[in-house]
C-alpha cells in the first residue's frame, strides 16, 4: 500500500519550460515532505522540503507548493535546464515516525 | 565534510548466500536508516537505527538484520538470499531530534544470480 502517490510517471518538457510534479497523501499525520533528485548510478539527493505550516516554499528555479486540506504537494521546476533531466521522488514522514514513504517517481526529461 | 559514505558499489552473490553491506553516515549526524530501491521504484524503507538500536522497521523479512556501531556508522546483512533481493540499497543519514532531512549515499548495488 503506497502512502503517497506520484504523478505523472513521465514527462518531457522544452528547454526554459516548466515542470510540474503532483503528489498526494492520505496520512494527516504526515509533517515533513521533501523531494529528492536522482541521478542514474547516484543515490537520491535532497532537493527541497516543506512542513505544512507554509503553502509554498521557493529555493531558486525550485519551488513546492502545498495544500493541506487536499493531502497534495507538488514540484514546479521552473525555467528547466537539460542538466534538470533526471528522476523525481516526492516522499512523507511524520514527527514520530522518521521513516520516508516515497512515491513512485517521476522521470524528467529537458529537450535543449 | 564527507557525507554519507557506502561500500561497496557493487556485488554479486548467488542465491542462499549472505551479504554484509556498510555505511558510514554524515558527519554531525546519530541515526542510519536503510532503503531498499528496486529498479524502476522509489525507496522503501528496511530499517533505522539510532544509539545502536533498531528504532523502526519496514515490511521487511527476519532476513535483513542490522547494527549500528558506537561510532554511529552502520550494517546491513541479508541472509539467504534470493533472486528478488537483487536491488539498490541505500543508506540515509539523519540527526535523530526533530524529524531531520535525511540524506542519501550512492549505494550498494546488489545483484542476485
Amino acid at each position: 500500500q503506497q502512502q503517497v502517490k506520484q504523478s505523472p510517471q513521465s514527462l518531457i518538457v522544452q528547454k526554459g519550460g516548466i515542470s510540474i510534479i503532483n503528489c498526494a497523501y492520505e496520512n494527516t499525520a504526515f509533517d515533513y515532505f521533501p523531494w529528492y533528485q536522482q541521478f542514474p548510478g547516484k543515490g537520491p539527493a535532497l532537493l527541497i522540503a516543506i512542513r505544512p505550516d507554509v503553502s509554498e516554499k521557493k529555493e531558486g528555479r525550485f519551488t513546492i507548493s502545498f495544500n493541506k486540506s487536499a493531502k497534495q504537494f507538488s514540484l514546479h521546476i521552473m525555467d528547466s535546464q537539460p542538466g534538470d533531466s533526471a528522476t523525481y521522488f516526492c516522499a512523507a514522514s511524520g514527527a514520530n515516525d522518521y521513516k520516508l514513504s516515497f512515491g513512485a517517481g517521476t522521470t524528467v526529461t529537458v529537450r535543449a | 565534510d564527507a557525507g554519507v559514505t557506502q561500500s561497496p558499489t557493487h556485488l554479486i552473490k548467488t542465491r542462499g548466500q549472505q551479504v554484509t553491506l556498510r555505511c558510514s553516515p554524515k558527519s554531525g549526524h546519530d541515526t542510519v536508516s536503510w532503503y531498499q530501491q528496486a529498479l524502476g521504484q522509489g525507496p522503501q524503507f528496511i530499517f533505522q537505527y539510532y544509539e545502536e538500536e533498531e528504532r523502526q522497521r519496514g515490511n521487511f523479512p527476519d532476513r535483513f538484520s542490522g547494527h549500528q556501531f558506537p561510532n554511529y556508522s552502520s550494517e546491513l546483512n541479508v541472509n539467504a538470499l534470493l533472486l528478488g533481493d537483487s536491488a539498490l540499497y541505500l543508506c540515509a543519514s539523519s540527526f535523530r531530534q526533530g524529524n531531520q532531512p535525511q540524506h542519501f549515499g550512492d549505494g550498494t548495488r546488489l545483484s542476485i544470480l
